[in-house]
């Protein structure tokens, strides 16, 4: 059974740098047929897919277009567990923050942490 | 693509059936179309994927149907849990997207 175990700060203020990890258990976060995802949600833009890192033979990454000039999303493997770092963080960043795992088998993501309500204000 | 959920509220009672409508702004090229469901305080969990095919646990209430552009979310005899936000979901190109949601409630 894959759980993914999400941690992190509550509350930011303006212009600082977000960092959330995702600590994987019952798989590897090198694994050959998984991504591993950051997803937010927020009233205002519902549900958004943030980026993901994914290994396939060498490390990859993707990124939603929206956040691409402030995000980064990196592997840990001597932890097992990934992290999102957004830069220069605005009330818009608002939202609780997910991280999911993509198998290619069901082409979706199966498996969600459990949320981190992350608000920014100053 | 834009996916675009209908209604935006659907409210019934128990015991009832549920249509959720899911419509993409350009024909999808693959079946890579999942339905989630997300009740308060949790995380969405995946139901439908592949368009049609119930996850892991997912009782046969659900179903899953549809091609081309136009997806649907089938729910026979709700029962209370299934008062929830449901969402439907693309994968392509390297990226997912999201539908706005239906939410689901009791009548």
């Amino acid at each position: 059974q894959v759980q993914l175990q999400q941690s992190g700060p509550g509350l930011m203020k303006p212009s600082q740098t977000l960092l959330l990890t995702c600590a994987i258990s019952g798989d590897s976060v090198s694994g050959n047929s998984v991504a591993w995802n950051w997803i937010r949600r927020s009233p205002s833009r519902g549900l958004e897919w943030l980026g993901r890192t994914y290994y396939r033979s060498k490390w990859y990454d993707n990124y939603a277009m929206s956040v691409k000039s402030r995000v980064s999303i990196s592997p840990d493997t001597s932890k097992n567990q990934f992290s999102l770092q957004l830069n220069s963080v605005t009330p818009e960043d608002t939202a609780v923050y997910y991280c999911a795992r993509y198998w290619d088998t069901v082409a979706t993501l199966d498996y969600w942490g459990q949320g981190i309500l992350v608000t920014v204000s100053s | 693509i834009v996916l675009t959920q209908s209604p935006g509220t659907l409210s019934l009672s128990p015991g009832e059936g549920a249509t959720l409508s899911c419509r993409a702004s350009q024909t999808l090229t693959t079946d890579f179309l999942a339905w989630y469901q997300q009740r308060p305080g949790q995380a969405p969990r995946l139901l439908i994927y592949r368009a049609s095919i119930r996850a892991t646990g997912i009782p046969d209430r659900f179903r899953g149907s549809g091609s081309g552009a136009d997806f649907t979310l089938t729910i026979s005899r709700l029962e209370p849990e299934d008062f929830a936000v449901y969402y439907c979901q693309h994968y392509d190109h390297s990226r997912h997207t999201f539908g706005q949601g239906t939410i689901l409630e009791i009548k």
